[in-house]
């Protein structure tokens, strides 16, 4: 079975703090896929990031970066230089590989809350 | 230019009265799925079509069905909504292929409530 844990439920920073958010997943496949999700207060989950469970190199793009550890079996997602902007839910997430389609296992998700 | 488009953005229905959420794409992607995701939880996979190909999850209750009359639309059908039914109700899409597949698009959704 599949299972994604976010252990944080809620964290506050002060703008331009950075903040990582925390995420472990357990699986039985030898393939998959992780996810981050960011899902504002108008309701939709934008998409952030696919990782390969073969690709463990680690990636930037912008203020974002995510640091993917198949040993540890952890994808955390760190935002530098948080802003106000950034407030919303993330959700990690899981899916089998090579199925066609995407059966998406979410974690709990993180409420990331981020004041001037 | 929203790709998944959800409609209605809230809907209120009455206890036990059938009720349809629909969903359209512009994205032609093959695969579409509908999600429920409760107040402060997890988003959690109701059924999703392969093309044509209907899939169900096991522990999805009888009482919600879909329909997918062509590629663009989906529709979710709750035949006799319980108050435990309220929820935001999110559709999605994905190419999904043999060799390569996207990751899901997702609408807006659409926040049902139940009186």
């Amino acid at each position: 079975a599949q299972k994604v844990t976010q252990a944080q439920t809620e964290i506050s920073v002060v703008e331009k703090e950075d903040v990582t958010l925390d995420c472990v997943y357990e699986t039985r496949d030898t393939t998959y896929y992780l996810f981050w999700y960011k899902q504002p207060p108008s309701g939709e989950l934008v998409f952030l990031i696919r990782r390969n469970s073969f690709d463990e190199q680690n990636e930037i793009s912008g203020r974002y970066s995510w640091n993917f550890q198949k040993s540890t079996s952890s994808f955390n997602f760190t935002i530098t230089a948080s802003q106000v902007v950034d407030s919303a839910v993330y959700f990690c997430a899981l899916s089998e590989m090579n199925t066609g389609f995407q059966k998406l296992v979410f974690g709990t998700g993180t409420r990331l809350l981020v004041s001037p | 230019d929203a790709m998944v488009i959800q409609n209605p953005r809230y809907q209120v229905t009455q206890f036990g009265k059938p009720v349809t959420l629909s969903c359209s794409q512009t994205l032609n992607h093959n695969v579409m799925y509908w999600y429920q995701q409760k107040s402060s939880q997890a988003p959690k996979l109701l059924f999703h079509y392969y093309d044509k190909d209907f899939n169900n999850e096991a522990d999805t209750p009888d009482n919600f069905q879909s329909r997918r009359p062509n590629t663009s639309f989906c529709f979710l059908d709750i035949r006799s909504p319980g108050l435990g039914d309220a929820a935001m109700y999110l559709c999605a899409t994905s190419y999904g292929g043999r060799a390569t597949n996207t990751e899901a698009f997702f609408g807006q959704g659409t926040r049902l409530t139940v009186v």
